[in-house]
């Protein structure tokens, strides 16, 4: 069993919608977590922390947590052609501290 | 301003050629990693260093070294390059947080 599970994709949604992106962990005692975003070719880049139950809002992206389920979300309000991008979900602070486990990231496509 | 720099962006070489990845950040982070990372595919851990003269290898076997002599600084290396280690190659670095790449170095080996 993977550490973090992301369904691949592609994730596909129209332009305006709201994407929802879905992220599980197998180690209970998480204490940190992270949504980046990947353009293809680049570098995975930080958009969101969370670190207790609950939503957490930047802009049009808000970050939902739930440790009782081990459940972690991304959703993307009015989303943009530009928001077209692989999504990682990233986890650490749990039974092996030092540990930081990275999904396999979920492809996001935004249609015009 | 606070970033974390890779040189070259790009490198084609032959094989058999020793060379350096350079990764510099100017964040103060202790903590310093670098990954490999196909075209669509996962990010792999090969190194990483959380603090001067620390470093360990990462989750995924790598033929290349690394050194941490200073804060900023934690270049890695391949001895003698071959075709399969043509990939991206992504430094990071971090504190308490989230880890922050930098642009990323792409390698081919003919």
């Amino acid at each position: 069993q993977k550490e973090v599970e992301q369904n691949s994709g592609p994730l596909s949604v129209p332009e305006g919608a709201i994407a929802s992106l879905n992220c599980t962990y197998s180690d209970r005692g998480s204490q940190s977590f992270f949504w980046y975003r990947q353009y293809s070719g680049k570098s995975p880049e930080l958009i969101m922390s969370i670190y207790s139950n609950g939503d957490k809002e930047d802009g049009r992206f808000t970050a939902q947590l739930n440790k009782a389920s081990q459940y972690v979300s991304l959703l993307i309000r009015d989303s943009q052609p530009s928001d077209s991008a692989t999504y990682l979900c990233a986890v650490s602070g749990g039974y092996n501290f030092n540990k930081f486990y990275f999904g396999s990231g979920t492809k996001l496509n935004v249609k015009p | 301003e606070a970033d974390i720099y890779q040189t070259p962006r790009y490198l084609v070489i032959g094989t058999g050629k020793k060379i350096t990845l350079e990764c510099s950040q100017t964040m103060g982070h202790d903590k310093m990693y670098w990954y490999q990372q196909d075209p669509g595919m996962e990010l792999h851990l090969i190194h990483y260093s959380y603090g001067v003269n620390s470093t360990e290898k990462g989750d995924l076997s790598s033929e290349s070294t690394v050194s941490r002599i200073r804060t900023e600084h934690f270049p890695l290396t391949l001895e003698s390059a071959r075709p399969s280690h043509t990939s991206q190659y992504l430094c990071a670095s971090s504190e308490l947080g989230g880890k922050f790449f930098g642009p990323g170095t792409r390698l081919t080996v003919l």
